[in-house]
């Protein structure tokens, strides 16, 4: 049972483009979200995250958007640069008593110089 | 200075053989982590250790035991590998407060021939 969804599994975006990364998830109970982002053979490094009390956070040229009513959030990187190719994957964690993170299957972006 | 490193970063083996992953974070966390990468680029959390104490085991096989000398050592013991052991093992740390990240290692790539 996936409870985190990137439909997505690859998108290619114009370097100095928008690039927008999605991510659904089901259970309600989670209530923070992270953005990993995940080089080749290497390990997924943090790069953003939201509290479900809000819904917008914004760090340099990176922006997710929390949509709790849809449980939909997505990243915004703008504008895009060759060294933002990568897999991003989104994580959730829940109100669960640990902190184990619920990861999704990952979208690989391709920034197109 | 590597925040959380495994070893080894390639291991190759034949089923039936036992082996062992060693991780070692120096963040000063309280909680380790092992993730299993399998074939689909699934990313699932195995075990979570909690200042050296077991609190999430994701209904992984008997064969797989993590150990936990101190706070900032987790190894992985795998005993009688099998096929379907091939993936890549990620190690990750991050202090049990809530709504924070998690930090990884770059991964065990672990092939059963």
């Amino acid at each position: 049972d996936q409870q985190v969804k990137q439909n997505s599994p690859s998108l290619s975006v114009q370097e100095g483009r928008i690039s927008i990364l999605n991510c659904d998830y089901t259970n309600s109970m989670f209530d923070y979200f992270l953005w990993y982002k995940k080089y080749p053979a290497e390990g997924p490094t943090f790069l953003i995250s939201i509290s479900s009390i809000k819904d917008k956070n914004e760090d340099g040229r990176f922006t997710v958007f929390l949509n709790k009513s849809a449980k939909h959030l997505s990243l915004h990187i703008v504008p895009s640069q060759p060294g933002d190719s990568a897999v991003y994957f989104c994580a959730a964690q829940g109100i669960f008593g640990n902190e184990k993170l619920t990861f999704g299957t990952g979208t690989r972006l391709t920034i197109i110089p | 200075d590597t925040a959380v490193s495994q070893t080894p970063k390639y291991l190759v083996t034949q089923m039936g053989n036992d082996k062992s992953i060693k991780c070692e974070q120096n963040l000063g966390h309280d909680t380790m982590y092992w993730y299993k990468q399998d074939s689909k680029k699934f990313l699932k959390i195995m075990f979570s250790y909690n200042n050296k104490e077991l609190i999430i085991n994701e209904t992984v096989p008997n064969r797989f035991s993590p150990k936990s000398p101190d706070k900032a050592h987790l190894n992985l013991h795998i005993n009688s590998l099998e096929l379907g052991d091939s993936a890549v093992y990620f190690c990750a740390s991050s202090q049990s407060n809530r709504n924070t990240e998690a930090f990884f290692g770059q991964g065990t790539r672990l092939t059963v021939v």
